[in-house]
C-alpha cells in the first residue's frame, strides 16, 4: 500500500533553534517528493523538490534530504523564526502514466519567541 | 504567480442542502483538482480534471460531483451536505502530466455542515 508518514505529529521549539521533520514513504514506483509549508488557514506552498538522483536540496533556511534507499526524506529547519510556524507536509508523486500523488498529514510546528 | 482562487472561505449549510464550492485559476492550466483536508489525515483526492469537460474520480469520491465548462474553472458540487463533509476543501492546478508535479493551492474554503 502506497503511504507516507510523517514525524513528529507536532513540535514546539524556541525561536532561533533547528529542527528536522521526519518522512517516511512506501511508494512505488517513485517520481519525486516535495516538502510544502502551509500556513493557518492558507493553501499549501511547495518548499523543494527532490527526484531519485538528488539527496540534498535547499531553500533559503529549509534544507530536505532524501534517501531513496531507505525511503525516508527530512526537512531541517535552521535558526527557526517565528513565521515558521506552520504544518509542513510531504508529498510523494509516483511514477505513473496519470497522475498520483501521496500526501503525509504533515507535522504541526510552534516556532515560541 | 499563479492565482487559484476559491470563491468562499467560510461556508455554514444545512444537512441536506447542495452545495457549490468554486475555484478559478489564471494560469492556462490543464489539470485541476479538488482535496479534502481533515486534522490527523493527509489530503485526500476527491476529483481531478485534466480537460475541459473531462473529470476523474479520486480516491474519495462518494457524495460529490464536479464540474469543469471551462479551462480556469473548477467547481465542487455537494448534491445534498452531510455532517461528515464538514471539512476544509483545497482546490488545486497544475499544468500538465510533464511537469514536475507542483500543485497550486488555493486559500481552502472551510465548510460546516449542521
Amino acid at each position: 500500500k502506497n503511504q507516507v508518514e510523517q514525524s513528529p505529529q507536532s513540535l514546539i521549539i524556541l525561536e532561533g533553534k533547528n529542527c528536522t521533520l521526519q518522512c517516511n514513504y512506501t511508494v512505488s514506483p517513485f517520481s519525486n517528493l516535495r516538502w510544502y509549508k502551509q500556513d493557518t488557514g492558507r493553501g499549501p506552498v511547495s518548499l523543494t523538490i527532490m527526484t531519485f538522483s538528488e539527496n540534498t536540496k535547499s531553500n533559503g533556511r529549509y534544507t530536505a534530504t532524501l534517501d531513496a534507499d531507505t525511503k525516508q526524506s527530512s526537512l531541517h529547519i535552521t535558526a527557526s523564526q517565528l513565521s515558521d510556524s506552520a504544518s509542513y507536509i510531504c508529498v510523494v508523486s509516483l511514477l505513473t502514466g496519470g497522475f498520483k500523488t501521496i500526501f503525509g498529514a504533515g507535522t504541526r510546528l510552534f516556532v515560541k519567541a | 504567480d499563479v492565482k487559484v482562487t476559491q470563491s468562499s472561505r467560510y461556508l455554514v449549510k444545512r444537512t441536506g442542502e447542495k452545495v457549490f464550492l468554486e475555484c478559478v485559476q489564471d494560469m492556462d492550466h490543464e489539470n485541476m483538482f479538488w482535496y479534502r483536508q481533515d486534522p490527523g489525515l493527509g489530503l485526500r483526492l476527491i476529483y481531478f480534471s485534466y480537460d475541459v469537460k473531462m473529470k476523474e474520480k479520486g480516491d474519495i469520491p462518494e457524495g460529490y460531483s464536479v464540474s469543469r465548462e471551462k479551462k480556469e474553472r473548477f467547481s465542487l458540487i455537494l448534491e445534498s451536505a452531510s455532517t461528515n463533509q464538514t471539512s476544509m476543501y483545497l482546490c488545486a492546478s497544475n499544468p500538465g502530466v510533464e511537469n514536475t508535479g507542483e500543485l497550486f493551492f488555493g486559500e481552502g474554503s472551510r465548510l460546516t455542515v449542521l
